[in-house]
This record gives structure tokens, C-alpha cells and sequence, in this order.
């Protein structure tokens, strides 16, 4: 079965720019979960989708947003980029049921905002 | 509010056992979940609990005592390639629903 992909691997944007990441789970995986991760805050929980639905939501302003399609790919979108954004963007996949969150992540886009 | 605690750093020798704490605190609870994450990779899952006890999977085991909010990772049998950062994560009801909560990493080297 083959794992969680993340595309592109590698981004750098200007401040001020927007960026759209994708991600396409496991198959059979109806749950995408998005991570922002970086050396002082480490993981921080933005959103999870099920279903094409939000279904939980992290403490990150607005300009964090994201969508599922009826595949289960999510895309995750950051508008009016800052350079704080900078960071590494996991996407996670699980079957989302049940209280069992294991969860399969992807290898990360590692965004870069100058 | 919703906070984990784990150790920075440990280290051990090749053939040791090791054990990572994890304390927390949070609004709700659903289990606690462990990952293993190498430099430059994604982090891997590697064990659940959802009830107080042991968990055995391998050379790892997790454990929890959900009265104490403490739970650990125990690695045996310590191998070069267990250096990697270990993060404990739980589910906790934030304000915005339920959000998934992941500790600071505890950050394992394994000596020759």
C-alpha cells in the first residue's frame, strides 16, 4: 500500500505571497490531519478534515485554511505569508474512526518564507 | 489549558533500556499515542493506550496510569538506529473542538 505523499517537497515564498500544499492519504484513509512543525513550538495541531468536512480545528489564525476532495486528497492553504510561517508542513492520514488515532504522516513540505 | 511534558534529551548505551516520561495535562483525554520521529523524517506512530496498563510491542512498550496523567516509553535492547526524537501526543478538547496535542520530544541518542 503505498504511504502518505506531500507535494512539493520544498517551497520558498515571499512574505505577503500565498501558498497551497497538497496531500493524498493512504487509500482507503478518509481522515488528513495538517501539522505545522518548527524547532521552537514543535507539532502544532491546524485542522483535520473527514470526509470532505472539517472536523477539528488548532489554534492558528485564519489565514490557515484547507478543503478535502471526495478522494480524501486535502490541500491546505496559507494566504498573506509572514515570515514566522516558515516550517515544516506534515499532513497525517488515518482511517478516522473510532478512538484509535494512529496515524500515517507524509514526508513534510518544507516551506521557506523570505 | 493543555500542556505535555517530557525530557529534552536523553542518552544511552547500545544494549540498555531506556525510558521516556510523559506528563500531561488536559481538558479531555482520549489515550496517548507515542511517534518516533528521525532527522530529516516524518514521524513514525508507534504505540497506543487508551487504558491504564502495558502495552508490549517489540522492544518498545508504553505505558499509562490515567489517575497520575503519566504515561512512558520504554525501549529495550537499544539499537543505533532508536536515535531519533520521541513525542508523546494526546486528543484534548480545545475551544475549537478537538485538537491533537504533541509534547516537546524527547530527543534519544544511543551511544556505541
Amino acid at each position: 500500500k503505498a504511504g502518505v505523499t506531500q507535494t512539493p517537497r520544498y517551497l520558498i515564498k515571499t512574505r505577503g505571497q500565498q501558498v497551497t500544499l497538497s496531500c493524498s492519504p493512504i487509500s482507503g484513509h478518509r481522515s488528513v490531519s495538517w501539522y505545522q512543525q518548527t524547532p521552537g513550538q514543535g507539532l502544532q495541531f491546524l485542522f483535520e478534515y473527514f470526509s470532505e468536512t472539517q472536523r477539528n480545528k488548532g489554534n492558528f489564525p485564519g489565514r490557515f485554511s484547507g478543503r478535502q476532495f471526495s478522494n480524501s486528497r486535502s490541500e491546505m492553504n496559507v494566504s498573506t505569508l509572514e515570515l514566522g510561517d516558515s516550517a515544516l508542513y506534515l499532513c497525517a492520514s488515518s482511517s478516522g474512526q473510532g478512538t484509535s488515532y494512529e496515524q500515517y504522516f507524509g514526508p513534510g513540505t518544507r516551506l521557506t518564507v523570505t | 489549558g493543555q500542556s505535555l511534558e517530557q525530557p529534552s534529551e536523553v542518552t544511552a548505551v547500545e544494549g540498555a533500556i531506556v525510558q521516556i516520561n510523559c506528563t500531561y495535562q488536559t481538558s479531555g483525554f482520549y489515550g496517548l499515542s507515542w511517534y518516533q520521529q528521525h532527522d530529516g523524517g516524518a514521524p513514525t506512530f508507534l504505540s497506543y493506550n487508551a487504558l491504564d496498563g502495558l502495552e508490549e510491542t517489540g522492544r518498545f512498550s508504553s505505558f499509562l496510569s490515567r489517575s497520575d496523567s503519566y504515561g512512558y516509553l520504554l525501549l529495550q535492547e537499544l539499537q543505533m538506529k532508536d536515535s531519533a526524537s520521541y513525542f508523546c501526543a494526546v486528543r484534548d478538547f480545545g475551544n475549537y473542538g478537538q485538537n491533537f496535542v504533541f509534547g516537546p520530544g524527547t530527543r534519544l541518542s544511543v551511544l556505541p
